[in-house]
């Protein structure tokens, strides 16, 4: 079954300051793999996605991923990160039922705090 | 306002009550997917909806019930309640299982 693991559930960093947060996934088929970010009390919106092409992704709010099938990990990274960055982030992988549908799995989360 | 919607956003209930969380998207998305977010576990899926009266469980699904009649709504309902259903529960829809899922805001339900 594919499935998905953030190895990290908090990340403090300081402002200004380079970020990774890493997610390995399982799969013996081809992937298709998110990030998602939760600000406190708010729902889930997208970050970035993978679903073929370059192995380096960009998202917004300055964020990138790096898809390596070899390590089969999809890390998140930011170069200097600000006090706004902090939220759960989420990495997910797109999994296709037997009966053909599509769902996503998400992992447990990461925390990334942000100190002044 | 196009969206997701959910509804109750808060909601405290007691023990073995029926409880119903309503979601609406008005986009027309085809799939939509009921999530509960955890400490410790992240989001674990309950259900989700391919099409209108098309729906399938996920890892969670014991203690819900859902349906989907029309493509806008998918309500999500715990026929008795139990204190291991206090949960963040969320709604999401997209126009097909990979890719962008939008999100709702979340309903929060307290089961004393």
């Amino acid at each position: 079954a594919q499935s998905v693991t953030q190895l990290d559930s908090q990340v403090p960093v300081f402002e200004e300051a380079p970020v990774e947060l890493r997610c390995n996934y399982s799969s013996s088929v081809s992937v298709y793999l998110f990030w998602y970010v939760q600000y406190p009390n708010q729902g889930l919106q997208l970050l970035l996605k993978y679903l073929s092409g370059s192995t380096l992704v960009k998202g917004i709010n300055g964020f990138e991923a790096e898809f390596n099938k070899s390590q089969t990990s999809f890390h998140l990274r930011k170069p200097s990160v600000h006090i706004s960055d902090t939220a759960e982030y989420f990495c997910a992988v797109s999994v296709t039922t037997q009966g053909g549908s599509e769902k996503l799995v998400f992992g447990k989360g990461t925390k990334l705090t942000v100190n002044p | 306002d196009a969206g997701i919607t959910q509804s109750p956003r808060y909601k405290i209930t007691e023990t073995g009550r029926q409880v119903t969380l309503m979601c609406h998207q008005t986009w027309s998305h085809s799939y939509m997917f009921w999530y509960r977010q955890d400490l410790g576990h992240g989001l674990r899926l309950i259900y989700y909806s391919a099409a209108a009266d098309i729906t399938d469980k996920g890892e969670v699904p014991d203690g819900y019930v859902v349906s989907r009649s029309k493509t806008e709504n998918f309500p999500l309902t715990l026929e008795s309640a139990t204190r291991s259903q206090t949960s963040v529960y969320f709604c999401a829809s997209s126009d097909r299982g990979r890719g962008e899922l939008f999100f709702g805001e979340g309903s929060r339900l307290t089961v004393l």
